[in-house]
């Protein structure tokens, strides 16, 4: 069965700092790994996707994500933190085809402090 | 217009009572899912549907069912609901061209059973 752990319940980090948000997976066969964001009272909006053969993914609003097959890690990063990149994250996988669900972790909050 | 709606936005109902969400599409995609969001236990998936003859249970169907009336319908029923069903509901579509397509969610159903 696949599944993702992402393992810090509780991010915090000062603005204007890098910061990592990290997620492991397992998954029979090739990994589909996606990163999605979420807003108060709001759905969840996809940021990032693992794209086979490029180990550093880069997405919306200024996020990356760095792909490590031997670690099963794919890890949320963003150089400079904002404010306004306060919100939960969520790592997800999907496995390959005919085992298309797509499973979450539990996900990360992520808080930036001024 | 949002391209995944869902309807109600709130709802709180009694114990016992039957109740249905609904969701709408107009992205065009063949997969829709339907997942609970539980604090610290991130998304569990409900059900998956890859077109309208294909509905699959995933990891918590029980005491839910599901129809998918259209290609771009696909409603969740909870036929006796009970407090422990208090949730955020998310519907979700990805397209069917492959595992590495990302999935769109909707606004979510915030659902409280007294």
């Amino acid at each position: 069965a696949q599944s993702v752990a992402q393992p810090e319940d509780q991010v915090n980090v000062a603005e204007g700092n890098p910061l990592t948000v990290k997620c492991t997976y397992s998954v029979s066969g090739n990994p589909y790994l996606f990163w999605y964001v979420q807003y108060p009272n709001r759905g969840l909006q996809f940021l990032l996707k693992y794209i086979t053969g490029d180990n550093l993914v880069k997405g919306s609003y200024g996020f990356e994500a760095e792909f490590n097959k031997s670690q099963t890690s794919f890890h949320l990063k963003k150089p400079s933190a904002l404010v306004s990149d306060s919100a939960l994250y969520f790592c997800a996988v999907r496995g390959h085809f005919g085992n298309e669900k797509l499973t979450f972790g539990t996900g990360t909050r992520l808080t930036i402090i001024p | 217009d949002a391209d995944v709606t869902q309807t109600p936005r709130n709802r709180i109902t009694k114990t016992g009572k039957r109740i249905m969400l609904e969701c709408s599409q107009t992205k065009g995609h063949d997969r829709m899912y339907w997942y609970r969001q539980d604090p610290g236990l991130g998304l569990r998936l409900i059900y998956y549907s890859f077109d309208v003859k294909d509905i699959n249970k995933g990891e918590i169907s029980d005491g839910y069912s599901v129809s998918r009336q259209a290609q771009a319908k696909f409603s969740l029923s909870l036929e006796s609901a009970i407090p422990n069903q208090t949730a955020l509901y998310f519907c979700a579509t990805s397209d069917g061209r492959g595992p590495n397509t990302e999935a769109f969610f909707g606004q979510g159903t915030r659902l409280t059973v007294v």
